[in-house]
């Protein structure tokens, strides 16, 4: 069975104090690993696709990295707007295309 | 850019009632996906489509079903509503089946 691990459940920092997000996975043949944003009431945002060790994406403030069990999104000095949900999926190369997400990251920072 | 539109941000049923969600998508999006989100749960598949009139059943299909009649159209159907499907579900498509998926708004149903 797919599993997805986030650590830690919820974050607290002071704005522009960078940090990291885990994500591990257990999965029968990675596909793709997806990072999400989610606001409160709101669908989850896409952010990033990982598909192979090694690899590595940016998008302004964040930066995803992927290795043979886990993934982390760094967060380098970030700003209240940055505060939501961070949401890790995988997709198994099993056969079904739906995603199996982990539980979330709860990011908060503090002006 | 993609945009995945649901067609009630908000729903009250009763238990009992069948209830029909609906969510399109306009980017000739060939695969949609139907998802619960529950507090501690996190989201959970319900059931997926990779063609018109096709589904595959996802994790928990229990108390659900689906129709897909046109490619930008994907329904899910609580062919009798229970409070146990009181939740917010999440429709989200893509264009092939590694790629990433892009979600709507998200309907909060509750069921009393």
């Amino acid at each position: 069975e797919d599993q997805v691990t986030q650590s830690p459940e919820a974050l607290r920092l002071q704005e522009g104090e960078s940090s990291s997000l885990n994500c591990s996975y257990t999965v029968s043949g990675l596909r793709g690993l997806f990072w999400y944003r989610q606001d409160p009431g709101k669908g989850p945002e896409f952010l990033f696709t990982l598909y192979s060790a090694g690899e590595e994406k940016e998008k302004e403030r964040l930066k995803a990295t992927l290795t043979k069990k886990e993934s982390f999104l760094h967060i380098t000095a970030p700003k209240p707007e940055d505060s939501a949900t961070y949401l890790c999926a995988v997709q198994a190369g099993g056969g079904a295309d739906g995603l199996t997400f982990g539980k979330g990251t709860h990011l908060i920072i503090q002006p | 850019d993609v945009k995945v539109t649901q067609s009630s941000r908000y729903l009250v049923k009763r238990t009992g009632e069948k209830v029909f969600l609906e969510c399109v998508q306009d980017m000739d999006h060939e695969n949609m996906f139907w998802y619960r989100q529950d507090p501690g749960l996190g989201l959970r598949l319900i059931y997926f489509s990779y063609d018109v009139k096709m589904k595959e059943k996802g994790d928990i299909p229990e108390g659900y079903s689906v129709s897909r009649e046109k490619k930008e159209r994907f329904s899910l159907i609580l062919e009798s509503a229970s409070t146990n499907q009181t939740s917010m579900y999440l429709c989200a498509s893509s264009l092939l089946g590694a790629s990433e998926q892009y979600f709507g708004p998200g309907t909060r149903l509750t069921v009393t």
